[in-house]
């Protein structure tokens, strides 16, 4: 049973369009986050969504729209794609654990989405 | 400053040996954690290890060690053992607790390669 699901995996389009990326959570995490990675393979915080609640914006241009229709999805639309969009972009899951423990608060990674803007 | 320091962009093993990918880490939370993880060239994210603040032990989790060294901010990944298939990107992740979510930080990562 999947954990965090990203739709599409794949995804080649022109530069000027608009598309969106979906990502699912099972996990019943209240926290949910994009990363975008580069082709240097630099993993950078885009946004995270806290209880469907926007907590960080890392200055993501604002052609990128996050949605969280509700906890278990966070959704990304792309305005206006640009060439240097081109990346692989996750999403990811966590949950605090007030009591701590073992692996509190560990990232759950969908498998990636590769956007390629031509 | 950065908070999280991967000074390794990439290393080379002989299989067999183990090998040391170095992180540290900089924080004022005294609640953090630490995370490595593994990215293959099929892209996803592995998880590997983690360690937390306040663990006393060095964590491992099979041919994978950490190494913690709190006072000097160091955290860095022992694969004991290498293999071929250990040839990936690994990553070193901090979480820092911010009232009631958490804040995930990564390195640039290091390119193992492990040779025949």
């Amino acid at each position: 049973d999947t954990a965090v699901s990203q739709t599409p995996k794949y995804l080649v389009t022109q530069m000027g369009n608009d598309k969106s990326i979906k990502c699912e959570q099972n996990l019943g995490h209240d926290t949910m986050y994009w990363y975008k990675q580069d082709s240097k393979k630099f993993l950078k915080i885009m946004f995270s969504y806290n209880n469907k609640e926007l907590i960080i914006n890392e200055t993501v241009p604002n052609r990128f729209s996050p949605k969280s229709p509700d906890k278990a999805h966070l959704n990304l639309h792309i305005n206006s794609l640009e060439l240097g969009d081109s990346a692989v972009y996750f999403c990811a899951s966590s949950q605090v654990i007030p009591s701590g423990g073992v692996r509190e608060g560990e990232q759950y990674f969908g498998p990636g989405t590769r956007l390629t803007v031509t | 400053a950065q908070k999280i320091t991967q000074t390794q962009p990439g290393m080379f093993v002989q299989e067999k040996e183990a090998v040391t990918l170095d992180c540290t880490y900089d924080t004022s939370d005294p609640s953090y954690g630490l995370f490595w993880y593994k990215q293959p060239s099929s892209g996803e994210m592995i998880f590997l290890i983690y360690q937390g603040s306040y663990d006393q032990q060095n964590a491992t989790e099979g041919r994978y060690s950490l190494n913690f060294q709190k006072a000097r901010k160091s955290a860095n990944l022992v694969i004991s053992a290498s293999q071929l298939g250990d040839s990936a990107m690994y990553f070193c992740a901090m979480r820092e607790r911010l009232y009631n979510f958490n804040k995930f930080y990564f390195g640039s990562g290091t390119k193992l390669n492990v040779k025949p």
